[in-house]
């Protein structure tokens, strides 16, 4: 089963509002948790890194305040994408790597479509 | 920066036949992982790699870490229909977690 989950699955938003996406690691602690965003028929292009406690770190081009990153919990990381607008639409997905033999999991990814 | 270039970009190939994908990385490799992922859902571990002339099989899917760790292939035997999807690599940076993603491989199982 999945180890990684987020939620939601699939969001749909008007124009200059903003949606958080949840991201949880479901059976192990993590304290750092990436966020990433694949555009259709792309791979995947690395946002920023999610560290608990702390704040977030943003790859080169991504928005911070477009793209705001909460890690309040071992457990858990959020990404709010604020005032969003139609080329935000995209597939959202996070990581997050379990300790114990370095593996790292990805959650189900989220559709987010801004109309 | 890494860069990793996967080739072929696309693969078709009858149920029953052979594959390779590679997956070669412009830095020598810290960590390789192979993920599978059908379009617009998460990403599916498969293998990961770290030492060099590392092999690594689960069921028909056999991936290798070359000796000068810039290059990884993924072997599938006798394919079948639900090996058909998108296949990426992932190089781990040496601190951390985070990955670069190849290009992509986007695989087809005929019948």
């Amino acid at each position: 089963g999945a180890v990684v989950s987020q939620h939601p699955s699939w969001v749909i938003c008007k124009s200059g509002t903003s949606v958080k996406i949840e991201c949880r690691s479901l059976d192990f602690q993590a304290t750092t948790m990436f966020w990433y965003r694949q555009f259709p028929k792309q791979s995947l292009m690395l946002m920023a890194t999610s560290n608990e406690g702390s704040k977030a770190t943003y790859e080169q081009g991504v928005e911070k305040d477009k793209f705001l990153i909460n890690h309040a919990s071992l457990t858990l990381s959020t990404l709010t994408v604020t005032s969003a607008h139609p080329e935000d639409s995209s597939f959202y997905i996070c990581s997050a790597q379990r300790l114990s033999g370095n593996t790292i999991y990805f959650g189900e990814g989220s559709w987010l479509t801004v109309v | 920066s890494q860069e990793l270039e996967q080739s072929p970009q696309s693969l078709i190939v009858q149920e029953g036949k052979n594959l390779t994908i590679n997956c070669t990385s412009s830095k020598t490799l810290y960590g390789l992982y192979w993920y599978k992922q059908k379009y617009g859902e998460g990403l599916i571990f498969l293998m990961m790699l770290q030492k060099g002339g590392e092999e690594k099989s689960h069921e028909k899917i056999t991936a290798k870490l070359d000796e000068k760790k810039q290059q990884s292939s993924l072997h599938i035997t006798a394919s079948q229909p639900s090996h058909a999807g998108i296949y990426l690599c992932g190089a781990a940076n040496r601190t951390a977690s985070k990955l670069t993603f190849g290009t992509g491989t986007r695989l087809q199982v005929t019948l």
